[in-house]
């Protein structure tokens, strides 16, 4: 189906181990973000795309490096994972312009212990 | 100050009955964008609707419709005649600006509880 795929869907991790969060969209889509959802906070922005080539930090980019590969791909990486870092993780796209939303994937379940 | 502002952190309805999740924004932009978003217990994120802040008329998808007060920055989801699936969070979120490099800022969320 199209639409954003996250990979994994579930990881444990220990403290100071690394990792990568791959996202891919097969919308052609230019935009390309990651979030991080935790309970009674919303969805914030880590970092973005606006386009192949761009990054650009968000909200709380702290502990996160991101890579975009090519137009497709987004990848988010913890270097020293931290419990802090104890989320659900959200990659989208989105075209460029004004009046279209985010599709979401459907989320990377995250625990550091 | 936050940018989006759902005061409601959980509310309940009836099947059948109408009901209305508040939203405030703040933004000094002219042009900018609203939306509303659906996440289910099962954990997606799913686009509902969308408001832009020249668009004279208020938004209407379905049974959703989106309530713009542009003078009170309010953008209120109504959902009309409530189904038990629409039990969920919902998210307010808005995007300033007119360019691909604005982004969503969410609001904090509002749990939808339906009973039969």
């Amino acid at each position: 189906n199209a639409g954003v795929t996250q990979t994994p869907k579930f990881q444990v991790l220990k403290t100071g181990q690394s990792m990568t969060l791959q996202c891919a969209q097969d919308m052609n889509h230019n935009s390309m973000y990651w979030y991080r959802q935790d309970p009674g906070m919303g969805l914030r922005l880590i970092y973005y795309s606006a386009s192949e080539g761009t990054t650009d930090k968000g909200e709380v980019p702290n502990g996160y490096n991101v890579s975009r590969l090519n137009k497709r791909e987004f990848s988010l990486r913890l270097e020293s994972a931290a419990p802090s870092q104890t989320s659900v993780y959200f990659c989208a796209s989105s075209p460029l312009g004004q009046g279209e939303g985010y599709t979401f994937g459907s989320g990377t379940r995250l625990t550091v212990v | 100050a936050q940018k989006i502002t759902q005061t409601q952190p959980g509310m309940f309805v009836q099947e059948k009955e109408a009901v209305t999740l508040d939203c405030t924004y703040d933004t000094s932009d002219q042009s900018y964008g609203l939306f509303w978003y659906k996440q289910p217990s099962s954990g997606e994120m799913i686009f509902l609707i969308y408001q832009g802040s020249y668009d004279e008329q208020n938004a209407t998808e379905g049974r959703y419709s989106l309530n713009f007060q542009k003078a009170r920055k309010s953008a209120n989801l109504v959902i009309s005649a409530s189904q038990l699936g629409d039990s969920a969070m919902y998210f307010c979120a808005m995007r300033e600006g007119y360019s691909g490099y604005s982004t969503l800022t969410f609001g904090k969320g509002t749990m939808l509880l339906v009973s039969p």
